[in-house]
């Protein structure tokens, strides 16, 4: 089973559209979360951290569930420009600062 | 301020050659990371450096991968001999010393052909 998983995709969704991702991990020992934006052919890059309080970013909102381990990310009125992979992203436990990835969730916005 | 610079950005060698990719990452980041994507997987954690140390190796897939960080500066990461298995995108990442402020590499797309 893999540490970080992710259902892959693909989402392709209209220009304003409300989209979802959701993430599980089953190293109960991870302290950090993240959701990293990586578009084709590109380095991760860092969209936002993820609390166990909720945290929003503009159009964007990430939740920690440290019970069942989930962890979600929400698009609020989507653009073009989001269309990219997403990536959930774990961190902590017995390798300090040693990120685990999941497959990552493939977003495609069109007109 | 300089980001995290990978060399080369893409290699493609025969199997059984010699690759070294090389990692500048930003000036003063104590911690250094190697990832790497192969077609159709998640991204791997390599291995992490402390300036010049090796904190976690624990992701290096055999013996014919050698990473080095000379004076806590610059890293190299060696393939020899390379296999059709190793092919995939290379990325190198690195934080300050306090932890946090991840910045990744725009990697090297390594061919084994």
């Amino acid at each position: 089973r893999k540490e970080v998983e992710q259902d892959p995709g693909p989402f392709n969704v209209p220009e304003g559209a409300t989209v979802a991702f959701n993430c599980t991990y089953s190293n109960s020992a991870s302290q950090s979360f993240f959701w990293y934006r990586q578009d084709c052919r590109k380095e991760p890059k860092l969209l936002m951290s993820v609390y166990s309080s909720g945290n929003e970013d503009g159009r964007f909102t990430a939740q920690l569930n440290r019970a069942s381990q989930y962890i979600s990310l929400l698009i609020r009125d989507s653009k073009l420009s989001d269309s990219a992979t997403y990536l959930c992203v774990s961190s902590g436990g017995t390798s300090y600062g040693k990120l685990t990835f999941g497959q990552g969730t493939i977003l495609t916005v069109h007109p | 301020e300089a980001g995290v610079t990978q060399f080369p950005s893409h290699s493609v060698i025969e199997k059984g050659q010699t690759v070294t990719l090389r990692c500048d990452p930003i000036s003063g980041h104590d911690n250094l990371y190697w990832y790497r994507r192969v077609m159709g997987k998640e991204i791997k954690f390599l291995l992490h450096f402390v300036k010049e140390s090796k904190q976690d190796e624990s992701g290096m897939p055999n013996n014919r991968f050698l990473a080095e960080r000379t004076g806590g500066t610059y890293s190299t990461l060696k393939v020899q001999p390379a296999e059709l298995e190793d092919s995939g995108v290379y990325f190198c990442a690195s934080s300050p010393r306090t932890g946090g402020g991840y910045t990744f590499g725009s990697g090297t797309r390594l061919t084994v052909v």
